[in-house]
């Protein structure tokens, strides 16, 4: 069975310039997370989706971060403009629903320059 | 507010030693324990989840205890090996149902 895939690895952009991170959860999977992790320390949450419904965003800077999940499956994380602060690891998980084991990508590396 | 942590933040043994890494959280009332284990520069991987119900959970060498009402839980390493080398993340559901509180993490190296 394919783990949750995430794309692209890595990521440098400079900052003002927009940048979008995809994940294909495991399949049969209806919960979706997008979580952010600082160097030193553990993943934050940014988004949960079940199903196609973003029901947790309150952790999502609004301003300049955007999500997508349209047909609850795949999804879609936006920043426009990046900034030098948004350097960090994404991460998508995915869970048969929120009360089930979390199954984690391998996360998005984005520089900010 | 759930807090986590963990502690050491950093420990080192030699191979073949058997390891506790600690967990504590603030808030009693979770739902289940998740520890994961990371290695640098890759995701999370699962390594034991356990149910607020049980008291442990055991995966090959590895051994996971939960107290829910001293708010800690264990990862106990038995015979480690440099391949264990990694950092590990202790979480739990912010409530029942949504996303994970993460403490911050304890590095471990096992050398040979």
């Amino acid at each position: 069975e394919a783990g949750v895939v995430q794309s692209p690895r890595y990521k440098i952009i400079e900052k003002k310039q927009p940048v979008a991170f995809w994940c294909n959860p495991i399949s049969g999977h209806n919960t979706l997370y997008w979580y952010l992790q600082n160097l030193g320390q553990g993943p934050e949450l940014l988004i949960r989706y079940e199903n196609e419904e973003a029901v947790d965003d309150s952790q999502l800077p609004k301003d300049r971060f955007s999500a997508e999940r349209l047909k609850g499956v795949d999804s879609t994380l936006k920043i426009q403009p990046a900034e030098l602060g948004d350097s960090a690891v994404y991460l998508c998980a995915s869970s048969f629903n929120s009360y089930n084991e979390q199954f984690f990508g391998p996360g998005t590396r984005l520089t900010v320059l | 507010k759930q807090e986590v942590t963990q502690i050491p933040a950093a420990l080192s043994v030699p191979e073949g030693e058997n390891l506790v890494l600690n967990c504590s959280f603030t808030d009693s009332a979770i739902y289940n324990l998740q520890w994961f284990r990371q290695d640098p520069g890759k995701g999370l991987t699962s390594l034991l989840l356990i149910q607020s119900s049980q008291r442990e959970q055991t995966s090959g060498r590895l051994n996971a205890s939960l107290d829910k009402s001293s708010g800690r839980s264990t990862l106990y390493i038995a015979a480690s090996q440099p391949g264990d080398s990694a950092t590990y993340l202790c979480a739990v559901p912010r409530q029942a149902g949504t996303a994970l509180i993460f403490g911050k993490g304890t590095t471990l190296s096992v050398s040979s």
